[in-house]
């Protein structure tokens, strides 16, 4: 079946810029995850949903950046004003239930370039 | 605070060798599961093995193995037998149900070179 997909695949945008990234995750899966990975680093964790609500938001770095999900599949993360240090991959990922021991299948990401 | 500690930013391996990549990780829970991941330059992360805190024995899939020391809070990756489609950066994660909610942390990453 059909992987975790983003879009787009690569984002440039300019300071001050609003942008959306979109994460279409596994069919039927009910948990699902952002994460940010800067340059050299690993991912870190931004949000979790489980279904249409944000169970963890505790990631977000700050007001600018906010996440829906409003029908508990297509997720969609926001950042508004965007800064260079926003510049990073966005990562997303599914899981079938969110359940401890269950694997995370994570998407290619979407790689933001703010200017 | 929660961290995943990879001493070894870079490795290197010849063909058909065995390479160990290192990774710590402090946590005060007791029930979590641990990980590794592979990135390759597509940038998708991909599970390539999983431990269970619980369990003592250390799992193995085909040619990876782990070294999972509990007390020692270290859990090591062993690639045997190292292919040119094992290059990419290597990321140790744990992941600990708190307060309504679970996330994997991730170590900073070990990149693996394999030499032909």
């Amino acid at each position: 079946g059909a992987g975790v997909s983003q879009t787009p695949s690569n984002k440039v945008t300019e300071k001050g810029k609003y942008v959306e990234l979109r994460c279409d995750p596994i069919s039927g899966h009910t948990a699902l995850y952002w994460y940010r990975q800067s340059l050299g680093q690993g991912p870190e964790f931004l949000i979790y949903f489980q279904g249409t609500g944000a169970a963890d938001d505790s990631g977000l770095p700050n007001d600018r950046f906010f996440a829906v999900r409003p029908e508990g599949s297509v997720s969609t993360l926001k950042i508004q004003r965007t800064e260079r240090g926003d510049s990073a991959v966005y990562l997303c990922a599914s899981g079938r239930t969110g359940a401890l021991q269950e694997t995370q299948y994570f998407g290619p990401g979407t790689r933001l370039l703010v200017l | 605070a929660q961290t995943v500690t990879q001493s070894q930013p870079e490795m290197s391996v010849q063909e058909a060798e065995t390479v160990t990549l290192s990774c710590t990780y402090d946590t005060s829970e007791s029930d979590y599961y641990l990980f590794w991941y592979k990135q390759p330059p597509s940038r998708q992360m991909i599970l390539v093995i999983r431990q269970e805190a619980y369990k003592q024995q250390n799992a193995t899939e085909n040619r990876f193995s782990v070294n999972f020391q509990k007390a020692a809070k270290s859990f090591s990756l062993k690639i045997s037998d190292s292919q040119l489609g094992d290059a990419a950066m290597y990321f140790c994660a744990y992941r600990v149900f708190q307060g309504g909610s679970e996330k994997l942390v991730f170590g900073k990453g070990t990149k693996l070179t394999v030499n032909p």
